[in-house]
Order: structure tokens, then sequence, then C-alpha cells
């Protein structure tokens, strides 16, 4: 089955760009998406379509799809952005999600 | 303002049936273009698509589950639920309803149910 790997944590000062991958085998044939979720609270649309932001979500939240990696980009980073972010694609008939990766902003 | 909201029994015994039900406000589900879906979270752990329904009654399951998953939809009271049957500990989790799209290339969950922790234990 289709699997979508993202590293288990990133640091990030405040201020400065932090990054996300997500690889799955020609993932940059398929769409992604991304989800920013906080502790205790549901998932929140931050990306889909590679690259286009839902209504409401800062402009500093950008990615980019290619090969086998797409890339949550975060710039200026701020302290409200610290949560876990999931990347998320269809394959096979199934949406399938990635392994998830801790935003830390120290 | 679409919300969703799930309800139903925080705690199943081994063996039984799991439902959820999800309530959606702020639009109506069968004015179509959209699916809906359940989503679990396993404590600590990403997330898993279980499957979802068109307002026609259309499903499709994750196949890992689909063995053991029902998913109906009721137009009239803007509602949809999840049957899991023959659950385990491995069930317990907080389970999730989302609006989604599909098709196109699109496919995404833009908005989410809070979420309900559905505990497995006798």
């Amino acid at each position: 089955s289709y699997e979508l790997t993202q590293p288990p944590s990133v640091s990030v000062s405040p201020g400065q760009t932090a990054s996300i991958t997500c690889s799955g085998d020609k993932l940059g044939d398929k769409y992604a998406c991304w989800y920013q979720q906080k502790p205790g609270q549901s998932p929140v649309l931050v990306i889909y379509q590679d690259s286009k932001r839902p209504s409401g979500i800062p402009e500093r939240f950008s990615g980019s799809n290619s090969g086998n990696t797409a890339t949550l980009t975060i710039s200026g980073t701020q302290a409200m952005d610290e949560a876990d972010y999931y990347c998320q694609a269809w394959d096979s008939s199934r949406y399938v999600f990635g392994t998830g990766t801790k935003v830390t902003v120290l | 303002q679409v919300q969703l909201q799930e309800s139903g029994p925080g705690l199943v015994k081994p063996s039984q049936t799991l439902s959820l039900t999800c309530t959606v406000s702020g639009g109506s589900i069968s004015s179509g273009g959209y699916y809906w879906s359940w989503i679990r979270q396993h404590p600590g752990k990403g997330l898993e698509w279980i499957g979802y329904i068109y307002y026609s009654g259309s499903t499709y399951y994750n196949p890992s589950l689909k063995s053991r998953v029902t998913i109906s939809v009721d137009t009239s009271k803007n509602q949809f639920s999840l049957k899991l049957s023959s659950v385990t500990a491995a069930d317990t989790a907080v389970y999730y309803c989302a609006r989604t799209t599909s098709g196109y290339g699109d496919y995404r969950m833009d908005y989410w149910g809070q979420g309900t922790l559905v505990t497995v234990s006798s």
C-alpha cells in the first residue's frame, strides 16, 4: 500500500523558515495537501492541491510538490504555528496520510 | 460556515459494534458536490481514513477496514453514521467526521468535527 513518510520533528526559531517534507513514490504525479493539528484539536487544512491556501490561512504557509517529495514551508514562523503537520494524498482509491511531523518553535 | 459534530458512546466492549453519528450544520449533505468521511486517530498516532459516503448513498471504504465498516446517510436529518463491527482494543481512537472533496485532482478534507474518543474495553 502507498506510504507517505515525514520527518518526526522539525525545530525552528521564531521568524525563521520551517520546511516539512513528505515523501512518497511519484508523489509529484498526485496532488498533496497539508493539515495542521494542535494538541487536543481537530486537523485544519492549510494547503491543498499542492500549493493552494484555503480562505483564512496566512500567506506564510506555502506548498510545493515535485518528484517524490511534497514540501510545506512556513515563512516567518510564529509561536502559534507550533503543532503537528500531516501531509495527505489520494492513491488507489483511498486517502493516505503521512506519518506526521511535530514542529517546535524554539 | 459548515460545522460537523460527532456523537455516540465513548465506551464499547470488545467484539461489539462501534456506532457513531455525525450531524452537519451550515450546509446540506443532499446538495451534493461533497463526500462525507470518517477518519480516526489512535492515541498519540497519525490519521487513518476509514471511508466516505455521498448523499446518494454511494460509499467507499479503506480496504484495510472494509470488512468491518458500514457508513450510511440520513439526508432528512443531515447526518451520516459509522458502524465498525467486531471491535478490539486496537480500535480505540479519536474518531472524526469531515467534509471531503474527491475527484478532478482535488482530494481534501476541508471541514472537520471536533472528534470523539471511543475506548474499547470490557
